[in-house]
């Protein structure tokens, strides 16, 4: 079973330009998410898809970020402009499962990240 | 938003059992994971416990779970120098994202 790839997996940018990052789950998989790990830390939820439907975007900061999951499969997460504290490892993830699902621990399986580094 | 808390650095010589120590806060969290971050590679699951559990065993690692103090410790038993690695706490919320801790780093020497 193939698992969670993201490109790129590294990109350099100045400071007030605009990045996009692509996601492809699982396959099969109903729910995606972007987390954002700032170096030092852990991973801090950006956004939360079921389907295409978006389940939370709470911590997203949408002045500059945005995202999507047209059709339900990839997705892709945008910064624009972007600023020096957005220097992070983009991680996505995805499970199998949806919110309504009660049963057994749905695992969140992830991809290796996108390193992006403002300058 | 309310911190998953761990200690940030552990050290132990290869041979010996690690335990790495968890609080979390959300007393309704379904499920409690450890997850391990190697070098410049994404985060690999390790275990899960339910919260209705007190302990869960799995090859070499024992999960400890006590829910009156939200108390999680993970013990690897015979640790080796391939288990050096950041290792992460993370609850479950209610809409099933993961809320993580900022890690431990874990060093083995030999």
């Amino acid at each position: 079973e193939a698992g969670v790839a993201q490109s790129p997996r590294y990109k350099i940018i100045e400071k007030r330009q605009s990045v996009a990052f692509w996601c492809n789950p699982i396959s099969g998989h109903a729910t995606l998410y972007w987390y954002q790990q700032i170096l030092g830390q852990g991973p801090k939820l950006l956004i939360q898809f079921q389907n295409n439907g978006v389940v939370d975007d709470s911590q997203l900061p949408k002045d500059r970020f945005s995202a999507e999951r047209l059709k339900g499969v990839d997705s892709t997460l945008k910064i624009q402009p972007a600023k020096l504290e957005d220097s992070a490892v983009y991680l996505c993830a995805s499970s199998l499962r949806g919110v309504s699902w009660t049963g057994e621990a749905d695992t969140q399986y992830f991809g290796p990240g996108t390193r992006l580094t403002v300058l | 938003g309310e911190d998953v808390e761990q200690s940030l650095f552990l050290s132990v010589r290869e041979g010996d059992s690690s335990v790495i120590n968890c609080t979390y806060t959300d007393s309704s969290s379904t499920y409690l994971y450890w997850y391990k971050q190697e070098p410049g590679a994404g985060l690999q699951l390790l275990t899960y416990i339910f919260s209705n559990m007190d302990m869960k065993q799995d090859q070499r690692l024992t999960v400890l779970l006590n829910k009156k103090d939200k108390h999680l410790s993970l013990r690897i038993a015979d640790t080796q120098t391939g288990d050096s690695a950041i290792y992460f706490c993370a609850e479950r919320n209610s809409g099933y994202a993961l809320n993580f801790g900022k890690g431990t780093s874990l060093l083995v020497t030999p």
